[in-house]
């Protein structure tokens, strides 16, 4: 099956600071990956819809100037969690869509987990 | 709006029993896919099933088993004969639609199951 990858997987930062997550699909072309977050003991939750080329939807809530995502290509999504707090302290999960056909299949990342000090 | 519950929060049973895994949802739309996800302490989400809305056809994969019963909107999970390793969190999730690049999955609050030997 097709393989989604993210870098880093965990990450420790300072309060305040900027940090940047990549999510890649590694054997296919991705037009559409999307953000999840997801807190200890909690469900996923999407936080934004980001389409190559173009913005990014985010859901209601999430903070857009916060959570910069950038699609540069079919293959590499990045979200960047800026001047971050330690309320962001989350595990963020990555997808992206492959189209095979007719049918879209969605592969997951296995997951970056941030905690912020 | 879709929505996906998971009523049990927690279940524990012993090794060798069988496990019912209990999902509800709700869509207006009457094209959909409803999927179960496995997470291990690991973090890393474990695609396991995906199901659309016009196929009711119960499924079976070795000791897993699907009853998908669109009457009442029930997409249930068995485990049969319940071993150690299939401890894990296990989401329910519902993604209106069939194509294109709006994919995105409502997952439900997730059920963690204990087999304890």
């Amino acid at each position: 099956g097709a393989v989604v990858s993210q870098h880093p997987s965990w990450v420790i930062c300072k309060s305040g600071t900027s940090v940047k997550i990549e999510c890649r699909s590694l054997d296919f072309q991705a037009t559409t990956m999307f953000w999840y977050r997801q807190f200890p003991k909690q469900s996923l939750m999407l936080m934004a819809t980001s389409n190559e080329g173009s913005k990014a939807t985010y859901e209601q809530g999430v903070e857009k100037d916060k959570f910069l995502i950038n699609h540069a290509s079919l293959t590499l999504s990045t979200l960047t969690v800026t001047s971050a707090h330690p309320e962001d302290s989350s595990f963020y999960i990555c997808s992206a869509n492959s189209r095979d056909g007719g049918a879209v299949e969605q592969y997951f990342g296995p997951g970056t987990r941030l905690t912020v000090t | 709006a879709q929505k996906v519950t998971q009523a049990q929060t927690e279940i524990s049973v012993v090794e060798k029993e069988d496990v019912t895994l209990d999902c509800v949802y709700e869509t207006r739309d009457t094209t959909y896919y409803l999927f179960w996800y496995k997470q291990p302490p690991s973090g890393e989400l474990v695609f396991l099933i995906r199901r659309n809305s016009f196929d009711e056809q119960n499924e079976i994969s070795g000791r897993y088993s699907w009853n998908f019963q669109k009457s009442t909107s029930s997409f249930n999970f068995t485990i049969t004969a319940s071993q150690v390793v299939d401890s894990a969190v296990y989401f329910c999730a519902l993604s209106e639609g069939f194509s294109g690049s709006n994919y995105k999955l409502t997952f439900g609050k997730g059920t963690l199951l204990t087999v304890n030997p």
